[in-house]
């Protein structure tokens, strides 16, 4: 069953120094999503993109986010200058239709900041 | 801002029983909704969707809206150990590209 893969799956950084959290989406899928849970805490959305552009932000996703599809197959989260608060779980998400249809979430990159 | 509500649980069932978990959002134009399942350090699994009011069933599972009371279930029927998991409801967006998430209800089935 085709899914999902983020890497890593940990991922520890110190206060400051910027991080890049990859996903590689199911290859016939359209729309990308980045969501963080922070432990004991809800899933909270980040941001979507599709057509090479973001089409919704949250006020998590502020200027110290970005996200980038390099290339055909991968998707990435980076954060320019990671805080205390940024530890959490990064999952990343696809689906082949948008209206949040059929999301497929990955298994996660576990981020801890220092 | 838009809020999705739960009960944090535990939920506990014996094995065999219906599981009703349940869930209440506040923005009144929400059109579409979802239920994840997530066991511990895991990702969020879709289970369903519901759009209209009233019941929708899929093998065990039965989501159920009332968009006049803002409210979503989730029944589990022949709850079994393996559906021990947090249950989160989600509510999309209108322009159906973002999911707002519940805190979850943990659910426990007892053998």
């Amino acid at each position: 069953e085709p899914e999902v893969t983020q890497t890593p799956s940990h991922q520890v950084t110190q206060m400051g120094q910027e991080v890049i959290l990859r996903c590689v989406p199911i290859s016939n899928h359209l729309y990308f999503y980045w969501y963080r849970q922070i432990l004991g805490q809800k899933v909270e959305f980040l941001v979507s993109f599709y057509n090479n552009e973001i089409s919704e932000k949250s006020e998590i996703f502020d200027d110290q986010f970005s996200v980038e599809r390099p290339d055909g197959s991968n998707f990435t989260l980076k954060i320019r200058s990671t805080k205390l608060e940024d530890s959490a779980m990064y999952f990343c998400a696809s689906s082949v239709l948008g209206s949040n249809e059929k999301l497929f979430f990955g298994s996660g990159t576990q981020l801890s900041v220092l | 801002q838009k809020e999705v509500e739960q009960n944090s649980g535990p939920l506990s069932v014996p094995e065999g029983a219906i599981a009703s978990l349940n869930c209440t959002y506040s923005d009144r134009v929400s059109q579409s909704f979802f239920w994840y399942r997530q066991y511990s350090g895991k990702s969020p699994e879709l289970i369903m969707s519901i759009y209209s009011n009233g019941d929708k069933e899929d093998g065990r599972f039965t989501a159920q809206l009332n968009k006049a009371s803002q409210y979503v279930s989730l029944l589990i029927r022949d709850s079994q150990p393996s559906d021990s998991a947090t249950y989160l409801c989600a509510v999309s967006n209108n322009a159906g590209n973002m999911l707002t998430f519940g805190g979850g209800t943990r659910l426990m089935v007892k053998p």
